[in-house]
C-alpha cells in the first residue's frame, strides 16, 4: 500500500497570511485528490488533479500536481477564518481506490 | 437532494458486543466505500462494493469485520466481539460510478466508542 505523508501536520496562521500544505509520496500516482473536513462531518471533495504538474485553482486555492505525480501542494492565499479545518489529499491506487494522507489540520484566527 | 445518511451517528458499546453500522448513499449511486477514521488520521480505506458485491474488502482488518449490500443500495457494516482499538469515525462515502477519477460523497460518519 502507498503511503502519502502531509506537512505540516498543523498550523495556525492569521487571517489575510498565505500558506501551503504539502502531500508526499514515493510512489505515483495516477489521480490525487484534495478534501477538506470539518468537524463532526465527511470528507468534502475540493479537487482532483489528474496530468502531472497541472495546476487547477479554486477561488483563493491553487492546487498543484507534481511533474512526476508523486507529490502535491495546496497553497491558500489571503486565508480566512472558514478555511479551517482538516486537509487531506487522497492519493488514487489502481482505478477505483484512494489512499488518503495523514492530514494538515489548518487553523486561521481572527 | 439527500445526502449519504450514516445511523447511528454516535454508538457506544462495550468490549465483546456486536454492532451494526448503516449507510444510505445517495439514490442511484452503485459505488459504495467505507473507510475507519481514528482520532488525528486521515480515513483507512475498509470495503468498496460495486453494486451488490463487495468488489475489494482488502482493507478489512481482521474476520471480525464484514459489510453487506443486499440490494445494491443500503449497506452494513458489522464487527463482532468489539476491541477497544476498533473506536473510531467509521465512514461512508458512495458514488455514480466506479473510477478513480469520480467524486465520492461522504456521510457524517459514525463514532463508535468501545468501552
Amino acid at each position: 500500500t502507498q503511503l502519502l505523508e502531509q506537512s505540516p501536520q498543523f498550523l495556525s496562521i492569521q487571517e489575510g497570511e498565505n500558506l501551503t500544505v504539502y502531500c508526499n509520496s514515493s510512489s505515483v500516482f495516477s489521480s490525487l485528490q484534495w478534501y477538506r473536513q470539518e468537524p463532526g462531518e465527511g470528507p468534502v471533495l475540493l479537487v482532483t488533479v489528474v496530468t502531472g504538474g497541472e495546476v487547477k485553482k479554486l477561488k483563493r486555492l491553487t492546487f498543484q500536481f507534481g511533474d512526476a505525480r508523486k507529490d502535491s501542494s495546496l497553497h491558500i492565499t489571503a486565508a480566512q477564518t472558514g478555511d479551517t479545518g482538516l486537509y487531506l489529499c487522497a492519493g488514487a491506487e489502481g482505478t477505483y481506490k484512494y489512499i488518503f494522507g495523514t492530514g494538515t489540520r489548518l487553523k486561521v484566527l481572527a | 437532494g439527500a445526502g449519504v445518511s450514516q445511523t447511528p451517528s454516535n454508538k457506544v458499546t462495550e468490549k465483546g458486543k456486536y454492532v451494526e453500522l448503516r449507510c444510505d448513499p445517495i439514490s442511484g449511486h452503485t459505488a459504495l466505500y467505507w473507510y475507519r477514521q481514528s482520532l488525528g488520521q486521515g480515513p483507512e480505506f475498509l470495503i468498496y462494493f460495486q453494486g451488490t458485491g463487495a468488489a475489494d474488502d482488502s482493507g478489512l482488518p481482521n474476520d471480525r469485520f464484514f459489510a453487506v449490500r443486499p440490494e445494491g443500495s443500503v449497506s452494513t457494516l458489522k464487527i463482532q466481539r468489539t476491541e477497544r482499538g476498533d473506536s473510531a469515525v467509521y465512514l461512508c462515502a458512495s458514488s455514480s460510478l466506479a473510477g478513480a477519477q469520480e467524486t465520492q460523497y461522504f456521510g457524517p460518519g459514525t463514532r463508535l466508542l468501545v468501552l
